[in-house]
């Protein structure tokens, strides 16, 4: 168990709407990264947020959106979904900003059908 | 861009052949790190490497930073069908702030 919680763990959704993720961190982490992962595919980064503040962005499309809260939870908005939105979308935290083992939830699944 | 390449993309082996993935990056990273992601996991971290030209090992396994902080590679002796997966290296940039990961090499191992 890496201690980093995402829920749902799968979510099944229609084109167009909009759903949102939730990473707990691991406790004593305060950087919290997103990932996503589509089928037999690598990490694809999408953003890091540090103690609150947004430190990192990848190729994060503009129909979606994140933020760290002051308990530094993260959740990630994915908008408009379109088919090519169905992946794993990965969680991960680490002590620091940079240079610190990441530890990964287990995920959710979202099919967008 | 930042670039990090993994070859091969796939590797089948026997139980108790050698294996080894190689990382390339298109611009000197400021440390690498390895992960190993079980089928239907998610990736786990294994060790980082800091320094040019380190060498760490864990049991069978063998880690190796390339001097010019650009390339990595992960050597397995003797692979056992525990050590199936997808290995992914990962770097940040001097500069930059993105962790990237590697586009990963699959091992599968057959008795």
């Amino acid at each position: 168990d890496s201690g980093v919680t995402q829920t749902p763990k799968h979510l099944i959704t229609a084109t167009g709407q909009r759903v949102t993720l939730r990473c707990s961190p691991r406790s004593g982490d305060l950087s919290v990264y997103w990932y996503q992962q589509s089928l037999d595919q690598g990490l694809q980064f999408l953003i890091q947020y540090y103690n609150g503040e947004e430190r990192a962005k990848g190729n994060i499309l503009e129909r979606f959106s994140a933020q760290q809260f002051p308990d530094l939870h993260s959740e990630l908005n994915l908008s408009s979904l379109e088919l090519g939105d169905s992946a794993l979308y990965f969680c991960a935290s680490s002590v620091a900003k940079a240079n610190s083992p990441l530890h990964f939830g287990n995920g959710t699944r979202l099919t967008v059908t | 861009g930042q670039q990090v390449m993994q070859i091969p993309q796939y590797q089948h082996v026997q139980e108790g052949e050698d294996f080894t993935t190689y990382c390339n990056s298109s611009t000197t990273l400021s440390n690498i790190q390895w992960y190993k992601q079980r089928p239907g996991g998610h990736p786990v971290f294994l060790i980082q490497l800091v320094k040019s030209g380190e060498v760490k090992k864990q049991k069978r396994l063998t880690f190796q930073f390339g001097e010019a902080k650009k390339n990595s590679s992960l050597h397995i002796t003797a692979t056992q069908t525990t050590d199936v997966g997808t290995y992914f290296c990962a770097g940040i940039t001097g500069g930059g702030n993105k962790l990237t990961f590697g586009t990963g090499t699959q091992l599968k191992v057959e008795l």
